[in-house]
This record gives structure tokens, C-alpha cells and sequence, in this order.
């Protein structure tokens, strides 16, 4: 079964604080997003992967950088958290062009 | 830019009723279009896909039909179940350049039913 798993369904983290959401991937696929997902916005395209080592800007890439060491984990990082950081972030994964895998979110919370 | 725009909800529909989710779509060339769904405390999950012009996606009792003449993707179901409760997302997939395989995702409609 398709599986995408995230570190942390649930954090709290202080204004200026720098904080990682890991995201892991079972399947071999190329392809590594993250998005955040706020009421009203939808989802909003962050950052993407389609390689190791490989990424490139979503629509909203301030104030966050990825990394992706691996081909199976794929870090959002949040250098210096702000509290309109604050929202549920979603990874997903995919092999072919379309067909996107998701993992069950994290909910963060920027005090 | 490519764009995606749904109605917005909530949605509430008693159990057994006629479910309609309007979406339409701006985009460049030949999208593909997707319905996702969320359910509560989850993930989102593929629900179903339709790749060209007058194709019908279906998954679940869901149906959605490519309609490039209206720019269109409504999904619809004949009779709605209390399990049905969650959040659909309507989605358009196209090529960017660059390696780019992106989804466009709509603002998100809430649905629920009850018994």
C-alpha cells in the first residue's frame, strides 16, 4: 500500500525558532512537494523535488527551504518561524505526471 | 496563470440527495483534471481523473465530466451518504517547463450530510 508519513502530526514552536517537518516516502517515487493549507486559501504549492538534491520554488517559497538528501525523505524548513507560519502543512509524492500522494498533514503553531 | 475556482461552501445535504460540486478552470493548452478529497483529520486522496476532453472520471458513485467547451469539471453523485462528509478539492494538472509537474488546487469545498 501507498504510504507517506510525516514526523509530527501536531507542533508548537515559538517565534524565531527554526523548525524541520520531515516527510517519508515508501513507494520510489521521483517527485516530492510540499504545500500548506489554510482556510479559504486552498492549498498553496510551497516547494518541490523531482530528483535527490533536485528542488524547485512553488508559488510560496518565503521563508521556507527543503532539502533532499534521499529519495524517500524530503525536510521542509522553517529558518526563523513566524506566527503567519501558523497552518496544516501537507507532503506529497508522485511517480507518474498527475497521480499525487499524500501524507496526513502537520498542524503546526507559531507562538 | 492557471487557476481553478469552485464553489464555495459549505455544502449541507441530507443523506440520499443529489450532490453537485461546480468547478471551473482556466489553463493553458490541454489540462488533466482531478477531484481530491479529504476527509476529516486525513490526508488528501485521489478521487477521481479525467486526462482529455469529454472524458468521464467515476470512482465511489462520483462522476465528473471534462467539459473543455465550458471549461468545466463539476462532480456529482446520485445519492449521498453520511460517510460522504469531508472536503473536495477540485485540481488541474499542466506543464510548466523545467521539469515542472504541478497541481493547481481550488479553495476547497465542505461538505456535509446528515441522516
Amino acid at each position: 500500500d501507498v504510504k507517506v508519513t510525516q514526523s509530527s502530526r501536531y507542533l508548537v514552536k515559538r517565534t524565531g525558532e527554526k523548525v524541520f517537518l520531515e516527510c517519508v516516502q515508501d513507494m520510489d517515487h521521483e517527485n516530492m512537494f510540499w504545500y500548506r493549507q489554510d482556510p479559504g486559501l486552498g492549498l498553496r504549492l510551497i516547494y518541490f523535488s523531482y530528483d535527490v538534491k533536485m528542488k524547485e520554488k512553488g508559488d510560496i517559497p518565503e521563508g521556507y527551504s527543503v532539502s533532499r538528501e534521499k529519495k524517500e525523505r524530503f525536510s521542509l524548513i522553517l529558518e526563523s518561524a513566524s506566527t503567519n507560519q501558523t497552518s496544516m502543512y501537507l507532503c506529497a509524492s508522485s511517480l507518474e505526471l498527475y497521480e499525487q500522494y499524500f501524507g496526513p498533514g502537520t498542524r503546526l503553531t507559531v507562538t | 496563470g492557471d487557476s481553478v475556482t469552485q464553489m464555495e461552501g459549505p455544502v449541507t445535504l441530507s443523506e440520499e440527495a443529489f450532490l453537485t460540486i461546480n468547478c471551473t478552470y482556466t489553463a493553458t493548452g490541454y489540462p488533466s483534471l482531478f477531484w481530491y478529497v479529504q476527509y476529516p483529520g486525513e490526508g488528501l486522496q485521489l478521487l477521481l481523473k479525467a486526462t482529455k476532453a469529454d472524458d468521464k472520471g467515476s470512482n465511489k458513485g462520483f462522476e465528473a465530466t471534462y467539459r473543455k467547451e465550458t471549461t468545466s469539471f463539476h462532480l456529482e453523485k446520485g445519492s449521498v451518504q453520511v460517510s460522504d462528509s469531508a472536503v473536495y478539492f477540485c485540481a488541474l494538472h499542466s506543464y510548466s517547463g523545467a521539469g515542472s509537474y504541478q497541481l493547481t488546487f481550488g479553495k476547497g469545498t465542505k461538505l456535509s450530510v446528515i441522516p
